[in-house]
């Protein structure tokens, strides 16, 4: 079974710091990876996604993450954060077991803080 | 613009009494998915659609039902809420699997 994990449970970072958000994940086979974004009250938007190719990804509002096989890691870079990035960030990943696609397992989530 | 709508957005519910939430999509995505989220909690698959073929998670409780009568429309019923399924639920679609989900807004279910 594949599964999820994110290290860090609450993350405080100042506006315009650097911000990397970890992720590692278990799954047998090569992953499809995934990091939403959930606003308080909100559904779930898609930051990036990694399939295949390339190992560092751009998703939308300036962040990337780069998939390290050898670590199973997923990691969420951002260079400069804003306080609009306050929120819950969950990474995900998707496997198939045999009898079709699992659907989405996601990690417990990392919320961020932006100090102004 | 295309998008994922959840009816209602607060929902609340007597312990017992059953209860149904509503998901539509104006996007034609083959897929629908159906989640359960706890507060403090990461989302948890409860089943899929794909396109009519239903797809139960092992551990999603037999009190959770879902229909999709057609492509736009799929509903969660919940026959007999505890406490315990005091929850966000939320919705979500995608073209295939394996593809980018788009999320609904969610509905929060509340149980006295």
């Amino acid at each position: 079974a594949q599964s999820v994990t994110q290290p860090d449970i609450h993350i405080t970072v100042s506006e315009g710091a650097s911000l990397e958000l970890r992720c590692n994940y278990s799954y047998g086979a090569t992953p499809y990876l995934f990091w939403y974004v959930q606003s308080p009250g909100q559904g779930l938007q898609l930051l990036l996604k990694y399939f295949s190719g390339d190992t560092l990804v751009q998703g939308i509002k300036g962040f990337e993450a780069e998939f390290k096989r050898s670590q199973s890691s997923f990691n969420l870079r951002k260079p400069s954060v804003h306080w609009s990035d306050a929120a819950e960030y969950f990474c995900a990943v998707e496997g198939y077991s045999g009898g079709g696609a699992d659907g989405l397992t996601f990690g417990k989530g990392t919320h961020l803080i932006i100090q102004p | 613009d295309a998008m994922v709508i959840q009816n209602p957005r607060y929902q609340v519910t007597q312990f017992g009494k059953p209860v149904t939430l509503s998901c539509s999509q104006t996007l034609n995505h083959n897929v629908m998915y159906w989640y359960q989220q706890k507060s403090s909690q990461a989302p948890k698959l409860l089943f899929h659609y794909y396109d009519k073929d239903f797809n139960n998670e092992a551990d999603t409780p037999d009190n959770f039902q879902s229909r999709r009568p057609n492509t736009s429309f799929c509903f969660l019923d919940i026959r007999s809420p505890g406490l315990g399924d005091a929850a966000m639920y939320l919705c979500a679609t995608s073209t295939d699997r394996y593809n980018e989900q788009f999320f609904g807004p969610g509905t929060r279910l509340t149980v006295l």
